[in-house]
């Protein structure tokens, strides 16, 4: 089970945004992040908990303390808002599990 | 770059099954480092893995669809296949296809198809 918060969060261009989830397990390798737009498929953002995926611009950013994962957007940008989701690859049954994700939308 | 599209019915009939193929390119499903995956989305709701297949067949499935869903490779067309039996209303979703990487770094989806809408519905 994967929780994440907030569920929705209002920002403006400019701020610092940080999503949080909560895995059922610590191992960081099968953590991911995601962005969707509407009617678009997910884009990888951040793998192995903190590894950004190649394009990604350098204002995101990924941690992990134990089972608690963070997708921070350092500055946030026009083309920043959309849904985030959380993902993370369970040990038993071996399943990949996303998060219920986080809008962000414009304040 | 590599590309995957899905292909199939946009509607099905309720306890028929369900059936959609994913074309690869710009990349090989035979590759040994990577995994090929469904997933799907309701719409307005969150997304759903439904299971993967290795170049070698292999094949995970998510539990709570284990019975119903079969997943096939076909390297020499380059693409992947779902089945999922006993459709209902509530698989209605976009269907994603997604290769999956395999590292030691981790585990992860990193291109995406487009999507395809099916709606089960008499």
């Amino acid at each position: 089970q994967l929780t994440q918060s907030p569920s929705f969060l209002s920002a403006s261009v400019g701020d610092r945004v940080t999503i949080t989830c909560r895995a059922s397990q610590e191992l960081s390798s099968y953590f991911a992040w995601y962005q969707q737009k509407p009617g678009k498929a997910p884009k990888l953002l951040i793998y192995a908990a903190s590894t950004l995926q190649s394009g990604v611009p350098s204002r995101f950013s990924g941690s992990a303390s134990g089972t608690e994962f963070t997708l921070t957007i350092s500055s946030l940008q026009p083309e920043d808002f959309a849904t985030y989701y959380c993902q993370e690859l369970n040990s038993y049954p071996r399943t990949f599990i996303f998060g219920p994700g986080t809008k962000v939308d414009v304040k | 770059q590599v590309q995957l599209q899905e292909s199939g019915p946009g509607l099905v009939k309720p306890s028929q099954t369900l059936s959609l193929t994913c074309a690869v390119s710009g990349g090989s499903v035979s590759s040994g480092t990577y995994f090929w995956n469904w997933i799907r989305q309701p719409a307005g709701k969150g997304l759903e893995w439904l299971g993967r297949i290795y170049p070698s067949g292999n094949t995970n499935y998510n539990p709570s669809l284990r019975s119903r869903v079969t997943m096939s490779v076909d390297s020499s067309k380059n693409q992947f296949s779902l089945k999922l039996t006993s459709a209902t209303a509530a698989d209605t979703a976009v269907y994603f296809c997604a290769r999956g990487q395999l590292l030691v770094q981790g585990e992860f989806f990193d291109y995406w198809g487009q999507g395809s809408l099916v709606t089960v519905s008499s």
